[in-house]
């Protein structure tokens, strides 16, 4: 079975600039989730999708992040512009339960991103 | 503001020796919780999952969980160098968003 798989690996901007993110989650998993992961810390939960729809995007900062998950599959994140401060990990996962306590995550390798 | 806090170590534990990893949360209707290890460098993979009070063993590994106490633990039985990694604790709490302690940095000297 394939993992969850993102691109790209690397990214390195100038702030302000805008980046954007891919996903593809394992095949038959309803709940995607997009992570930032500052060097040092846990990962923080930017937005959550069951299926196409966002469940959770609370910690989003909505003013230059966005995300869309179109059919319920691929996901797409972006930042526009960037900031210095969103130098981070971004990981995206899937599981395979709805919205529930039992949701084991499985993590793509992530994107390291730096904005300069 | 609901927390999964972690001791960010370093913990260092010779070859052999079992490690203690220790994690309390906030949120006392936390369902689920989960231990990952991430090497550096790699994404956080699942090693245990634990949903009950009591403890639950995986060859080397156990987890505990004291929802009373609102503590989570994970002990890691003849400790290996490749153990050597940050252990990520995370809570599932009763809205269902997961969420994950700092992490605590293992090594295992050899």
């Amino acid at each position: 079975e394939a993992g969850v798989a993102q691109s790209p690996r690397y990214k390195i901007i100038e702030k302000r600039q805008s980046v954007a993110f891919w996903c593809n989650p394992i095949s038959g998993h309803a709940t995607l989730y997009w992570y930032q992961q500052i060097l040092g810390q846990g990962p923080k939960l930017l937005i959550q999708f069951q299926n196409n729809g966002v469940v959770d995007d609370s910690q989003l900062p909505k003013d230059r992040f966005s995300a869309e998950r179109l059919k319920g599959v691929d996901s797409t994140l972006k930042i526009q512009p960037a900031k210095l401060e969103d130098s981070a990990v971004y990981l995206c996962a899937s599981s395979p339960r709805d919205r529930g306590p039992k949701n084991i995550q499985y993590f793509g390798a992530g994107t390291r991103l730096s904005v300069l | 503001q609901k927390e999964v806090e972690q001791n960010s170590g370093p913990l260092s534990v010779p070859e052999g020796a079992i490690a203690s990893l220790n994690c309390t949360y906030s949120d006392r209707g936390s369902q689920s919780f989960f231990w990952y290890r991430q090497y550096s460098g790699k994404s956080p993979e699942l090693i245990m999952f634990i949903y009950s009070n009591g403890d639950k063993e995986d060859g080397r590994f156990t987890a505990q969980l004291n929802k009373a106490s609102q503590y989570v633990s994970l002990l890691i039985r003849d400790s290996q160098p490749s153990d050597s990694a940050t252990y990520l604790c995370a809570a599932t709490t009763g809205g269902f968003k997961t969420i994950f302690g700092a992490g605590t940095r293992l090594f295992v000297k050899a």
